[in-house]
């Protein structure tokens, strides 16, 4: 448990609603990202912050914007949301806490959208 | 670019088996690699890491995988499944540099039956 919590953990929206997700870590980790989970595609990056207000774009970026305002919160935001978003979201912070080597991410429990 | 395959979509073995789970991976240079475990409705736990030195490195629940550059392989092996190791098991590679981009394989999904 790397202290991370996902807020809300299951939602259902509408097309064309906003919708923010959000991922709080409590242990100052500087790097967190996000990802999406779909059947057939395994994990793929969102985005990603390296601090506060320092943030990049992952391989499907294209729909999703975020903000970091403080170390301890991501945010993920869907400006409209659609049903190709449908997806399991998580969160991740790096961090070095498990033994020597590059430091490792570690997983939130995942936020579960539908888009209707 | 880096990328990961893991050809094995489901794989079924009899508990008390062994366990091969194939992984290869595309990078340039020395990879980071990793393999994580996911449990249904959860999120993902790390299973082991690789990043440099001994090739066989040893994880959690018993799990080990192998590290060989000639083949880009990086396989998870256990050498007796049990049935609480139903799961799907994720590939990882990241670059150098501290492994801002870690890029995932599809997955296998593993079916324990007694």
């Amino acid at each position: 448990d790397a202290g991370i919590t996902q807020s809300p953990r299951h939602k259902v929206t509408e097309t064309g609603t906003p919708v923010t997700l959000r991922c709080h870590q409590t242990e100052n980790h500087r790097y967190m990202y996000w990802y999406r989970q779909d059947p057939g595609h395994g994990l793929r990056l969102i985005h990603y912050s390296y601090g506060v207000k320092d943030t990049d774009k992952g391989e499907v970026s294209d729909g999703y914007s975020v903000s970091r305002s403080k170390t301890e919160d991501f945010l993920l935001t869907l400006e409209s949301a659609t049903s190709s978003q449908t997806s399991v979201y998580f969160c991740a912070i790096r961090s070095r806490t498990s033994g020597p080597g590059p430091e490792t991410q570690y997983f939130g429990p995942g936020t579960r959208l539908l888009v209707l | 670019a880096q990328s990961v395959t893991q050809p094995d979509i489901h794989i079924t073995v009899s508990e008390g088996a062994s366990l091969e789970l194939r992984c290869n991976y595309s990078y340039g240079a020395t990879p980071y690699l990793f393999w994580y475990v996911q449990s249904p409705g959860q999120g993902l736990q790390l299973l082991l890491k690789y990043f440099s030195g001994d090739t066989l490195v040893q994880g959690i629940k018993g799990f080990e995988a192998e590290f060989k550059r000639s083949q880009s392989s990086f396989n998870l092996r256990k050498p007796s499944v049990h049935w609480s190791d139903a799961a799907e098991y994720f590939c990882a590679v990241a670059g150098d540099f501290g492994n801002e981009k870690l890029t995932f394989g599809t997955g296998t999904r593993l079916t324990i039956i007694p």
